[in-house]
């Protein structure tokens, strides 16, 4: 089956722009969350959603957001672009029921702002 | 808070064993995940741990001890494409079902 997608692979944005972000998971599933990784950060939580709803919430700014769809497609946006964004931006997919041990992550998106 | 510590970085020799050490700290707990990745790839799962004692995938094996707050994963035989980044995990109520905690991760170069 067809592993998770995200689009694009790779953007450009200049500061104070807007970007959004897109992840299809992995059909059947239904919580999708979305990690920002850096060299010096790791990979830290920014938010899971769970048929259209946000479950959990990292620690950023109200700047990132995102959505769920209907068919579990999730998008984020990222408002007033900083410098300091530039990261690898991964999603993950699981089926969603309580007892979920295994993600399924896709490539990233990897956002450079200039 | 949620905290997870690894060692940064690991070098060893190919065909021998490594063990990658997670300490945590954490409001609450469900399970300690470990995750391979490598150079500019995604994510892949590799273990899972609920409860305490040992997990063994092939030449990968994984323990818990939920009393200690330390987990750690194990590699056997290593082999040159096992160098790549190991991030263990933490699963937490978090008010939710997914709140996944990271940690920074440890980069394993393996040599010949």
């Amino acid at each position: 089956k067809a592993g998770v997608t995200q689009t694009p692979r790779y953007l450009i944005k200049t500061r104070g722009q807007q970007v959004t972000l897109s992840c299809s998971p992995i059909s059947g599933h239904r919580s999708v969350s979305w990690y920002q990784q850096t060299p010096g950060q790791g990979l830290q939580f920014l938010f899971e959603y769970f048929s259209e709803t946000q479950r959990n919430k990292g620690n950023f700014p109200g700047r990132f957001s995102g959505r769920q769809f209907s068919n579990s497609r999730s998008e984020m946006n990222v408002s007033t672009l900083e410098l300091g964004d530039s990261a690898l931006y991964l999603c993950a997919s699981t089926r969603g029921g309580g007892e979920n041990t295994e993600a399924f992550f896709g490539q990233g998106t990897r956002l450079t702002v200039v | 808070g949620q905290s997870l510590e690894q060692p940064s970085e690991v070098t060893a020799v190919e065909g021998a064993i490594v063990q990658i050490n997670c300490t945590y700290q954490t409001s609450g707990f469900y399970g300690l995940s470990w995750y391979q990745q490598h150079d500019g790839g995604a994510p892949t799962f590799l273990s899972y741990n609920a409860l305490d004692g040992l997990e063994e995938t092939g030449r990968f094996s994984s323990f818990l001890s939920r009393s200690d707050s330390y987990g750690y994963l194990l590699l056997q035989e290593l082999q040159m494409k096992d160098s790549a980044s190991y991030f263990c995990a933490v699963r937490d109520p978090g008010g939710g079902y997914q709140k996944v905690t990271f940690g920074t991760g440890t980069k394993l170069q393996v040599i010949p």
